[in-house]
Parts: structure tokens; sequence; C-alpha cells
């Protein structure tokens, strides 16, 4: 059984528009989430986390929103560009775990 | 500084044969973590190394699966008897600590795996 999801395989976004990829989790123990970019034949690369006790983190373009009621949480990319065309994969840990939980990943296309 | 290589970039092999994937990680790195991403799957734990200490084999999928990590620093990922559901992209990463601290994990290119 999943334990985090990422539940639309694709999104395709025209530039300058915001990119919002949503992530969903299962087990309430987890209180760290992170979030790697992955390019075709390239290993994921880190791109922004958050604690539980935040529910927005911003760096840049990026910012990540965690709605812990609701198991969610986001990646908002603004505006867009077309280098930001790669696979997004969500990631979370539990408190004192040295292995974060992977997503199946979204492919993100952004239209020049 | 250099990050972390994976070799080969590729490898097809027969079925039934062994394989023997190699991850160098960021020197210094006390953590490296072995993981698959079949296509159109998630990124699949397979095992980790931490330190001196014996590693987490939680995450292998069977007996046919094996790894070491020599001196703390290089590991190899040894597949024997390969079936075509190994075919998948084998990926490395290392990160400075593991245990108990959120820190970010430093992926190498990965080794495509190919059972015929």
């Amino acid at each position: 059984d999943q334990q985090v999801k990422q539940n639309s395989p694709s999104l395709s976004v025209q530039e300058g528009r915001i990119s919002i990829l949503n992530c969903d989790y299962t087990n309430s123990m987890f209180d760290y989430f992170l979030w790697y970019k992955k390019y075709p034949a390239e290993g994921p690369t880190f791109l922004i986390s958050i604690s539980s006790i935040k529910d927005k983190n911003e760096d840049g373009r990026f910012t990540v929103f965690l709605n812990k009621s609701a198991k969610h949480l986001s990646l908002h990319i603004v505006p867009s560009q077309p280098g930001d065309s790669a696979v997004y994969f969500c990631a979370a840990s539990e408190w004192g775990s040295y292995i974060p939980t992977f997503g199946r990943g979204t492919s993100l296309i952004v239209h020049p | 500084g250099a990050g972390v290589s994976q070799s080969p970039s590729n490898k097809v092999t027969e079925k039934g044969k062994d394989v023997e994937l190699r991850c160098d990680p960021i020197s210094g790195h006390t953590a490296l973590y072995w993981y698959r991403q079949s296509l159109g799957q998630g990124l699949e734990f397979l095992i980790y190394f931490q330190g001196n200490s014996a590693p987490d084999k939680s995450g292998l999928p069977s007996d046919r699966f094996s790894a070491e990590r020599t001196g703390g620093s290089v590991s190899t990922l040894t597949i024997q008897r390969t079936q075509q559901e190994d075919s998948a992209v084998y990926l490395c990463a290392s990160s400075p600590t593991g245990t108990g601290s959120y820190n970010e994990q430093f992926f190498g290119p990965g080794t495509r795996l190919t059972v015929l």
C-alpha cells in the first residue's frame, strides 16, 4: 500500500503560469517532507523540504505547502519556466528514520 | 566537487547471469542508499549503509540481491541469477549523515539494467 501518493502522473503548464504539484500521504507519523526533481538520465536532485512544525516553506520560485490535517502537501512553482520540465518526486520521513518513502512522481511539462 | 558516480551507466544481460553495479558516494558522506526505479514506479528502497553499522537490508526483494560497502566508501550491489523483472534503473544516493537527522540525499545518475 502506497504511503506517499502522487495521483497525477503528468501536468502540462504554460510558461509564466503557476505549476501546482500535489502529494498525499497516509502515515500520520511522517513529519518531514521533501521534493526532488529528476531530469531524464540523471539522478533526482533535492529541491525543497518542509518540517511538520511549519505549513509553508519558500525558496525563490518554489513554495511547499503542508496541510497536516488533510495529510496533503503541494509544490508551487511560480512563474513556471521550460527548464522546470522534469519529473517531481514527493518524499516523506518519520522522526528518527533515515529512509524516506517516495511517491511515484509527477511529470511536469512547461510549454514555451 | 565530485558528485555521486555510478557504473556502468547501462547494463544489458541475459536472464540467469549475475551483475555487479558500482557506486562511488560523495567523499565524507557516511550514509549510502540503493534504490531502484521500475518503469512507471517510484523509488523503491533496497538497502542502507551508515558508517560501520550493520546495513539495513529490509528493502532487498530477494536473496538474489546483496550489497557491500568497502572501507565506508565504494558500494557494490550484486544481483545473482538475474530475472526479467529485475530490469530497472538502480540509483545510489549518499548523505552526510543518516540516523536521526533529516538530510537531503545526493543521487547518482543511475545504472539502467536490462535483463533479456
